[in-house]
């Protein structure tokens, strides 16, 4: 089976950094998406890492180590339009399967 | 404009009532995908298929059904054996060849119960 967890929720300031950590267990790991989602819409795109390391993308980087079943999305100079949930997701094995985790919804206040 | 369409936006059903969610994509997609969302929730994957006329369960396929015998078209028809269907429904696509490229999502069909 498979397992990813996220915290449930997080606050943040307005300008600062979070780190939103994801952990998961799986068989046949093949790359880790990251989505965000406002209340009531779909999710769109941020991030994807296949491979060790940091992917830098604006003010949103994504971090993932594969020998530890671990990523993080760290969110930089927060506005108050990233108050949304974010969502980690791995792809597995060779049929293109996607399994989300439970998000973490983020408020970012004043 | 090429993209993932969903209809309708709500529905309704009566119990015992079978249901079916319509998604339809141009962007010429091999992957399509069903996902369940609750309130406060991740997505659950329903059912996924990777090429015409073949799809398989995903983690909470009890209940529901699919067909896949057009490229651009994977609809899902919730059952009455689905006894708890109330829920935001996602239908996502993908292209295949490429394990990089991000799913796309359409906008999604809300399910209540009368």
């Amino acid at each position: 089976g498979q397992n990813i967890d996220q915290p449930t929720e997080m606050t943040a300031t307005e300008g600062a950094i979070v780190q939103i950590n994801c952990t998961y267990q799986t068989s046949g790991f093949n790359g880790l998406f990251w989505y965000q989602q406002h209340a009531g819409e779909a999710p769109t795109f941020l991030s994807y890492n296949v491979l060790d390391g940091l992917e830098e993308k604006g003010r949103f980087s994504s971090f993932l180590s594969r020998s530890k079943g671990y990523s993080y999305l760290l969110l930089k100079e927060l506005q108050m339009k990233d108050s949304a949930s974010y969502l980690c997701a791995v792809r597995t094995g060779g049929y293109q399967k996607v399994t989300f985790g439970t998000g973490t919804k983020l408020q970012v206040i004043p | 404009d090429g993209g993932i369409t969903q209809s309708p936006k709500y529905l309704f059903r009566k119990e015992g009532q079978n249901v079916t969610l319509s998604c339809e994509q141009n962007l010429n997609h091999d992957a399509m995908y069903w996902y369940r969302q609750d309130p406060g929730q991740g997505l659950r994957l329903i059912y996924y298929s990777q090429i015409v006329n073949d799809f398989q369960k995903g983690d909470i396929a009890e209940g529901y059904s699919v067909s896949r015998e057009k490229k651009e078209s994977f609809p899902l028809t919730v059952t009455s054996a689905q006894k708890n269907p109330t829920a935001f429904y996602l239908c996502a696509s993908k292209q295949d060849r490429a394990s990089n490229q991000p799913q796309h999502f359409g906008d999604g069909t809300r399910l209540s119960i009368l």
